[in-house]
């Protein structure tokens, strides 16, 4: 079954800092991965979607990478806000023909500290 | 246009009560899933849904989980004789068409299920 790992639990900047998170998966390569912000209590709220065949996205000041080389999609967040504090998610399909099931990482909690 | 609705928000159940959790998908999306986020843990697919069938319920616990999505009504997670375990919170979203190729889901706000 596909693993997710994503880089730390926690990650603290600075606003006005670039907020580098990080999503390491093994076994099969996803068709697609998907990035989504989490805030407690609430269910997550979908950001963005790169597909197996992109190598980079971006959405306003937020960037997605895509190496299916290492196995690996880095998401960016420029020009960090407190707003921005958060769980961000990074979600895979299951492959084998289930695109429609997620796997998701247990995210990590980024504080940006005015 | 309302998103995902979820109800109760919490639900507070004894060992060996049932718990039933309720669905709306967003107006015009006839696809539903379910997911189980355990303390510390990442989102887990449970079952996908469309109106009157359940296409993949292999996220599902074999005994005690049923799932349905009714031609008229929201979707229904019903948990019988729930044990502590089973305590979690159960988010349902939703998509306006088969996820071919990765589309987005709208995710409602969860209900938080404790089991006493």
């Amino acid at each position: 079954s596909q693993k997710i790992e994503q880089n730390s639990e926690a990650l603290n900047i600075q606003e006005g800092k670039t907020a580098t998170l990080t999503c390491n998966y093994t076994n099969y390569s996803p068709a697609y991965l998907q990035w989504y912000r989490q805030d407690p209590g609430r269910g997550p709220v979908f950001l963005l979607l790169i597909r197996e065949n992109e190598k980079e996205k971006r959405k306003e000041r937020l960037k997605v990478t895509f190496d299916t080389t290492l196995k690996q999609s880095l998401f960016h967040i420029t020009a960090s806000q407190p707003a921005d504090s958060a769980t961000y998610l990074c979600a895979l399909d299951m492959g084998g023909g289930s695109n429609y099931k997620l796997t998701f990482g247990k995210g990590t909690l980024l504080t940006v500290n005015p | 246009n309302a998103g995902v609705m979820q109800n109760p928000r919490h639900l507070v159940r004894r060992r060996g009560q049932e718990a039933r959790l309720r669905c709306s998908p967003m107006k015009g999306h006839s696809h539903v899933y379910w997911y189980r986020q355990l303390p510390e843990e990442g989102l887990k697919f449970m079952v996908y849904l469309q109106k009157e069938n359940i296409i993949d319920e292999s996220g599902m616990p074999k005994e005690r989980f049923s799932a349905e999505f009714p031609k008229e009504g929201p979707s229904i997670l019903r948990i019988q004789q729930v044990v502590r375990g089973d305590s979690a919170a159960y988010f349902c979203a939703s998509s306006p068409k088969d996820l071919i190729r990765g589309n987005e889901q709208f995710f409602g706000p969860g209900t938080r299920l404790t089991v006493l």
